[in-house]
């Protein structure tokens, strides 16, 4: 079974642009998050999808970040326009219904950031 | 507010050592708590968890953690490191068993040969 996978791994981009990066989460799975860990800082919680729904969106920065997911299938994160702090480590992470697996999440392997 | 502290940003062991990293956490309310592993250029696996039921709990590749409400601590350890082991290790709490994990700053182990 295919875990969470996200694209890009790797990105590098200049201040001022934008970035979207992409998250395909285990297949089944109604829940999708995305955290984010700024370099040297702790991972921290950025945003909560039920199907396509957004649960919690509480951990979201600012409104230079938007995180899609139609169909309740894949999940976009766009970074417009993209700063210097926007720099770090976009994990992605999903989970089945509520309950089901004691409330474990599943990473991907996150997609790194630099914003020169 | 609940928070994760990890102890030791680096940690080195010598291969065959004890290792031992160190989290400790607050929260208001029941906590589950995990421990989370990066090997390099790898996602985040899931070590071990506790949610309920008993303190000890063993995880994947030798490791296991115990809970310790006393001391509010989940310190990991393996008995003998292994080269494999190298890797950067994060600890998370859950309040209440939320989806809304808060992690500490992480661990790098690094085994000497």
């Amino acid at each position: 079974e295919a875990g969470v996978t996200q694209f890009p791994s790797h990105s590098v981009i200049e201040k001022g642009q934008t970035v979207t990066l992409r998250c395909d989460p285990i297949s089944g799975h109604d829940n999708l998050y995305w955290y984010r860990r700024v370099m040297g800082k702790e991972i921290k919680f950025l945003l909560h999808f039920v199907k396509e729904s957004k649960q919690d969106e509480s951990g979201m920065p600012n409104n230079r970040f938007l995180a899609e997911r139609t169909g309740g299938t894949y999940s976009t994160l766009k970074v417009q326009p993209a700063e210097l702090e926007d720099s770090g480590v976009y994990f992605c992470a999903s989970s089945p219904q509520q309950g089901v697996t004691g409330n474990t999440i599943y990473f991907g392997e996150g997609s790194w950031l630099t914003v020169v | 507010a609940q928070s994760v502290t990890q102890l030791g940003s680096h940690v080195s062991v010598s291969e065959g050592a004890l290792v031992l990293l160190r989290c400790n956490y607050s929260s208001s309310v029941p906590p589950y708590l995990f421990w989370y592993v990066q090997y390099p250029n790898q996602g985040l696996q899931l070590l071990l968890k506790y949610t309920t039921g008993a303190t000890l709990v063993k995880g994947i590749n030798g490791f296991e953690a115990e809970f310790k409400k006393s001391e509010t601590s989940f310190h990991l350890t393996k008995p003998s490191a292994h080269m494999s082991d190298a890797a950067e290790y994060f600890c998370a709490v859950s309040p209440s068993g939320t989806y809304k994990y808060i992690f500490g700053t992480g661990t790098r182990l690094k085994v000497l040969a």
